[in-house]
């Protein structure tokens, strides 16, 4: 099992350039987050999934999207990238609907010039 | 305030040493998640707790829910429990972070 994965590593965008992260599990987890992190900081959540279809927004939404058509996949979009969302992105996964654990992907590191 | 507040917020220590990570939470919590991210960025889950104590190797972690108060143990530290560590607390389904603290093991 490959576990979480997330698509690309790195990026580099121009203020104004949108992209899509691609966070997939093999799993078969109903829930799906998107967090960022900030330097020193603790993470924060983006957004996030409670199974196939359906998206929530999290504690810091704006200037994000998702979409979560396939249970294995979470997309997370960014339309016109702004220099404040230079963050390191997380996705993580976890089952069911009680106080179970997550399970993080490796993360993607953007920068926006 | 932070709702989860962990300290120490850094700890260096020699190889060997006892280690104790604390993380206190002012809301009512269902479960606490115990997390180590890497250096290099990667994030591991540790624990998932709800009462009393769990042990994996060389880590502990308890908790006292009357008391709102977790703590993590390293018995026998070595330099690649190098590490930043984050305790987050179940509240009403959603996760609420801690800000992490950094642990750094000198050979």
């Amino acid at each position: 099992n490959a576990g979480v994965t997330q698509t690309p590593k790195f990026r580099v965008l121009k203020t104004g350039q949108s992209m899509t992260l691609l966070c997939a599990q093999d799993m078969n987890h109903e829930y799906m987050y998107w967090y960022r992190q900030d330097p020193g900081m603790g993470l924060r959540l983006i957004h996030y999934s409670v199974g196939e279809g359906t998206t929530a927004k999290g504690e810091v939404p704006d200037g994000y999207n998702v979409s979560r058509l396939k249970k294995q996949n979470f997309l997370l979009g960014l339309e016109s990238a702004a220099p404040s969302q230079t963050s390191v992105y997380f996705c993580a996964s976890k089952a069911g609907s009680t106080y179970n654990e997550q399970f993080f992907g490796p993360g993607t590191r953007l920068t926006v010039l | 305030k932070n709702e989860v507040e962990q300290s120490p917020q850094n700890l260096t220590a020699q190889e060997g040493e006892f280690i104790t990570i604390n993380c206190s939470y002012s809301v009512g919590i269902s479960a606490l998640h115990w997390l180590q991210q890497h250096p290099g960025g990667g994030i591991v889950s540790l624990f998932m707790l709800s009462s009393g104590k769990k042990k994996h190797g060389r880590l502990i972690a308890t908790i006292n829910i009357q008391e709102k108060h977790s703590s993590l143990h390293i018995t026998a530290s070595h330099p690649r429990d190098s590490a930043v560590y984050i305790c987050a607390a179940y509240s009403n389904y959603q996760l609420i972070w801690g800000a992490g603290t950094k642990l750094i093991i000198k050979p």
